[in-house]
C-alpha cells in the first residue's frame, strides 16, 4: 500500500553514536515533516521540509539535521546521540495541507 | 497558530456517538481546525478538517461554532478501535507547507 516508510522500526545507540533515520513516501507529495513523541506526550515537530530543496526547524531542531534527498525521502540524523532523544521518531508527509498528513509507523530510538 | 484546550480523558459506551469538545478562543479568521487520532504506539490518523461550515466524512462529523471559538468531534457509533487519543489542531494553511503542532489531546476510552 502507498504511505510513509520508515526504518529502521527499532534502534538501540550507545551516547555520542550517529545515526540517521530513513523516511521515504511514494505519494508525489510536497511537504515533509519529522517529529519525536516521548513517553506521555504529544508529537513536537523537529524539522520539515515545505518542498523539496527546503528545510525549516521544528519546535525541538537541537541535536538534529535533516536532508531533503529529493521528492521521496527526507532523512533525519543524530550526529552525537544523547539519552535526551530517547524517543518514537515519527516522519510525515502531505501534498497540499488542504489533504492532512500522512504518518509513518515510527522508529523506537533508545539512546544508553 | 493558535492554541487549544481539550478535556485530558473522557469515556464512552461502545455504540453511542462520542464528542469530543475542543476550546480556540484565540482562532484567527484564516486558521482551519484539523482532528488527528493516534491509536496505542501507532502514527497519527487524520480524521477531518473545517473552517467555518460544519463537515462530515466517513470517519466522523465536525461541529464549528458560529463564532469559531469552539468545536466538536463527534464519532456517531463509537466502537472498541475508536479508543485512542484525539488531537484538536488550528492551524493556517500555507502554500509553504506549514507546521502542525501538536497539544496533549484527549484520550478516549471506548467501553463495552
Amino acid at each position: 500500500n502507498a504511505g510513509v516508510t520508515q526504518t529502521p522500526k527499532f534502534q538501540v545507540l550507545k551516547t555520542g553514536q550517529s545515526m540517521t533515520l530513513q523516511c521515504a513516501q511514494d505519494m508525489n507529495h510536497n511537504s515533509m515533516y519529522w517529529y519525536r513523541q516521548d513517553p506521555g506526550m504529544g508529537l513536537r515537530l523537529i524539522y520539515y521540509s515545505a518542498s523539496e530543496g527546503t528545510t525549516d526547524k521544528g519546535e525541538v531542531p537541537n541535536g538534529y539535521n535533516v536532508s531533503r534527498l529529493n521528492k521521496r525521502e527526507f532523512s533525519l540524523r543524530l550526529e552525537s546521540a544523547a539519552p535526551s532523544q530517547t524517543s518514537v521518531y515519527f516522519c510525515a508527509s502531505s501534498r497540499t495541507e488542504m489533504y492532512g498528513y500522512t504518518f509513518g509507523s515510527g522508529t523506537r530510538l533508545t539512546v544508553v | 497558530d493558535a492554541k487549544t484546550t481539550q478535556p485530558t480523558s473522557m469515556d464512552c459506551a461502545e455504540g453511542r456517538a462520542a464528542n469530543l469538545p475542543c476550546n480556540h478562543s484565540t482562532i484567527s479568521g484564516n486558521e482551519y481546525v484539523y482532528w488527528y487520532r493516534q491509536i496505542h504506539s501507532q502514527g497519527p490518523q487524520y480524521i477531518i478538517h473545517g473552517l467555518k461550515n460544519n463537515e462530515t466524512n466517513e470517519m466522523a462529523s465536525l461541529i464549528i461554532t458560529e463564532d469559531r471559538k469552539s468545536s466538536t468531534l463527534i464519532l456517531p457509533h463509537a466502537t472498541l478501535r475508536d479508543t485512542a487519543v484525539y488531537y484538536c489542531i488550528v492551524r493556517v494553511l500555507s502554500n509553504q507547507g506549514g507546521k502542525l503542532i501538536f497539544g496533549q489531546g484527549t484520550e478516549l476510552s471506548v467501553k463495552p
